[in-house]
């Protein structure tokens, strides 16, 4: 069965202290890996997508890269304000929905 | 940008109450997809829709109906709501990828 599995659910930064967030995908053929941020109370908001092995994305502090088996959404520096649910999603194929991992909640403290 | 818009943020419904959540977009969207999200569940597609008078069962479409009459609009509608409906329910639309999402409905059965 295919599956997305994201770890840790939860983390708990300093402020400036670089982490590492993984979302690990079985599935059968892989196009496409998306990562998204959700604040409490709003829908998910679009940072990546991320669809080879090898190719990686930066948006200010955050860097998504893709292995064939995970990716991983590095945090450098990061501050109270990139606290936030991260959710990772996998599309199998052609049109097919999104498979979404349960997410990790990420607080970065002052 | 993409704007996903739905009617209500915050809904309180009676058990055995036909609820019907409203979800538009206005970027001209194919597809459109019912999710819902409760914690340590993670998101569930409930149904979704490639084309106007569409439809397609997500993982969880038990109790659940859609109405895609429209492009740009996409109906979710609960039957006859039970408490196990309480829940975050969120719409998004796409042409190919990403999915943009709306705001959300937390919608509580009583």
């Amino acid at each position: 069965e295919d599956q997305v599995t994201q770890s840790p659910e939860a983390l708990r930064l300093q402020e400036g202290e670089s982490s590492s967030l993984n979302c690990s995908y079985t599935v059968s053929g892989l196009r496409g890996l998306f990562w998204y941020r959700q604040d409490p109370g709003k829908g998910p908001e679009f940072l990546f997508t991320l669809y080879s092995a090898g190719e990686e994305k930066e948006k200010e502090r955050l860097k998504a890269t893709l292995t064939k088996k995970e990716s991983f959404l590095h945090i450098t520096a990061p501050k109270p304000e990139d606290s936030a649910t991260y959710l990772c999603a996998v599309r199998i194929s052609g049109n097919t929905p999104l498979v979404f991992g349960k997410g990790t909640r990420l607080s970065v403290i002052a | 940008d993409v704007k996903v818009t739905q009617s209500s943020r915050y809904l309180v419904k009676r058990t055995g109450e036909k609820v019907f959540l409203e979800c538009v977009q206005d970027m001209d969207h194919e597809n459109m997809f019912w999710y819902r999200q409760d914690p340590g569940l993670g998101l569930r597609l409930i149904y979704f829709s490639y084309d106007v008078k569409m439809k397609e069962k997500g993982d969880i479409p038990e109790g659940y109906s859609v109405s895609r009459e429209k492009k740009e609009r996409f109906s979710l509608i609960l039957e006859s709501a039970s408490t196990n409906q309480t829940s975050m329910y969120l719409c998004a639309s796409a042409t190919t990828s990403p999915l943009h999402f709306g705001n959300g409905t937390r919608l509580t059965v009583t």
